[in-house]
């Protein structure tokens, strides 16, 4: 079965760090770029960073860029997102996506993990 | 990146059709056939119903289809059932190599 498996969120104070992963079974994990999306409550989802295959392309949202940086371990089948200068505003549940296909940019998820809660509180 | 914009909520009866619209620039939805969309129940995984632009996933009923003029994009649900309620987004690659989701929208089965 084709999975990908979230861990790491949590509570965490504001100004605080965490760092989320995301391990892939089923399908060839170093074939596809990686995303990861956002839903804070009540909110729409948000498209909070990109990598690609093989790292070599890595793009992030205005809104983490600088605070954020995503990662992939390949021999692992692991996918990480290292959040730092955390506040309210990133208090969501984050998905980790594969892209449809072996691609440079976010372009389609068809492959979601069931969501890792992260909540930003003091 | 603003989100692209799509109505609140569209509703319809059981076996009626419905659309939902997605509205965005000529750097987004308007440059690039990179246009998706999701079905969202609440406490689940979003699921992928349509990608660029036209194609669906295996196991997608033939129901969903999608289309784009311009700086807009559409999800057409034919048929409609009980179980299509849900929180449908749009998605698109942008001109600044990111992605952008749409505002969200609720259809509801009447």
């Amino acid at each position: 079965e084709v999975q990908l498996v979230e861990s790491g969120g949590g509570l965490v104070k504001p100004g605080g760090s965490l760092r989320l992963s995301c391990v892939g079974s089923g399908f060839s994990f170093s074939s596809y770029s990686l995303n990861y999306v956002r839903q804070a409550p009540g909110k729409g989802l948000e498209w909070v960073s990109s990598i690609s295959s093989t790292s070599g392309y890595i793009y992030y949202a205005d809104s983490v860029k600088g605070r954020f940086t995503i990662s992939r371990d390949n021999a692992k089948n692991s996918l990480y997102l290292q959040m730092n200068s955390l506040s309210a505003e990133d208090t969501a549940v984050y998905y980790c996506a594969r892209d449809t296909k072996p691609t440079t940019v976010p372009d389609s998820f068809d492959v979601w993990g069931q969501g890792t809660t992260v909540t930003v509180s003091s | 990146q603003s989100a692209l914009t799509q109505p609140a909520s569209v509703s319809g009866s059981p076996g009626q059709s419905l659309t939902i619209s997605c509205t965005g620039t000529n750097s987004d939805v308007g440059r690039y056939y990179y246009v998706s969309w999701y079905q969202h129940h609440p406490g689940k995984a979003p699921k992928l119903m349509i990608y660029e632009v036209t194609n669906r996933p295996s196991g997608v009923p033939d129901r969903f289809s999608g289309s784009k003029s311009g700086n807009s994009a559409s999800l057409t649900i034919s048929g409609l059932q009980a179980e299509d309620e849900a929180d449908y987004y749009c998605s698109s690659f942008t001109t600044s190599s990111t992605l952008v989701f749409g505002t969200g929208t609720k259809v509801t089965v009447l």
